[in-house]
């Protein structure tokens, strides 16, 4: 079967940096997305890697590697705003997005 | 404004009742997607439409029937629902192409008395 792993909550502190992990196992890979999705709201695509290495926009960083069926969220200079669930989706051979359960960051002051 | 429009945002209906849920973009894609989302489970794709025609129908019960008319609207038609389908109800577009992403409405939020 196909299953994407997060944890399932996680507390850091403003100002600080926290890493988001993400491992996948897929029929496949055609590309991993993170998405932030704020309480009763949309999820918003936040970045996509589908070779190898880092991705950096603005104070978020993605990193993938594909051997390793792994890849992880970075957010630096944690804002209160930033509390959020953050979905991990990975597209498989027949360009399906799976979805992991999202991973709920809780901001504290 | 994600440019992905869901209506009703709260919806609660009996188990006998018939509503149906609304989705429209204005992104100009052409593929729609209906997604359920429980509480700390990943997102369940249901359906997937491509130029108004269904290319994806992931076993969802009948009493979930979904229409196209056109690339811009999306429909969810409910009726004799039960408890365990109590959800937030995601509609989302993309363009199709690989490396884009899919754009998420703020969904309905669902509750089966």
């Amino acid at each position: 079967g196909q299953n994407i792993d997060q944890p399932t909550e996680m507390t850091a502190t403003e100002g600080a940096i926290v890493q988001i992990n993400c491992t996948y196992q897929t029929s496949g890979f055609n590309g991993l997305f993170w998405y932030q999705q704020h309480a009763g709201e949309a999820p918003t695509f936040l970045s996509y890697n589908v070779l190898d290495g880092l991705e950096e926009k603005g104070r978020f960083s993605s990193f993938l590697s594909r051997s390793k069926g792994y890849s992880y969220l970075l957010l630096k200079e944690l804002q209160m705003k930033d509390s959020a669930s953050y979905l991990c989706a990975v597209r498989d051979s027949n360009y399906q997005l799976i979805w992991g359960a999202g991973t709920k960051l809780i901001i504290k002051p | 404004e994600t440019g992905v429009t869901q209506t009703p945002r709260h919806l609660v209906m009996g188990m006998t009742n018939k509503k149906s849920l609304k989705c429209e973009q204005h992104l100009g894609h052409n593929a729609m997607y209906w997604y359920k989302q429980s509480a700390k489970k990943p997102l369940e794709l249901m359906f997937v439409y491509n130029f108004k025609e269904q290319t994806e129908n992931n076993s969802v019960p009948s009493r979930f029937s979904p229409e196209c008319p056109n690339s811009s609207h999306l429909f969810l038609h409910l009726h004799t629902l039960q408890p365990e389908d109590s959800a937030l109800y995601l509609c989302a577009s993309s363009s199709g192409t690989e490396s884009q992403p899919q754009h998420f409405g703020d969904g309905t939020r669902l509750s089966i008395l």
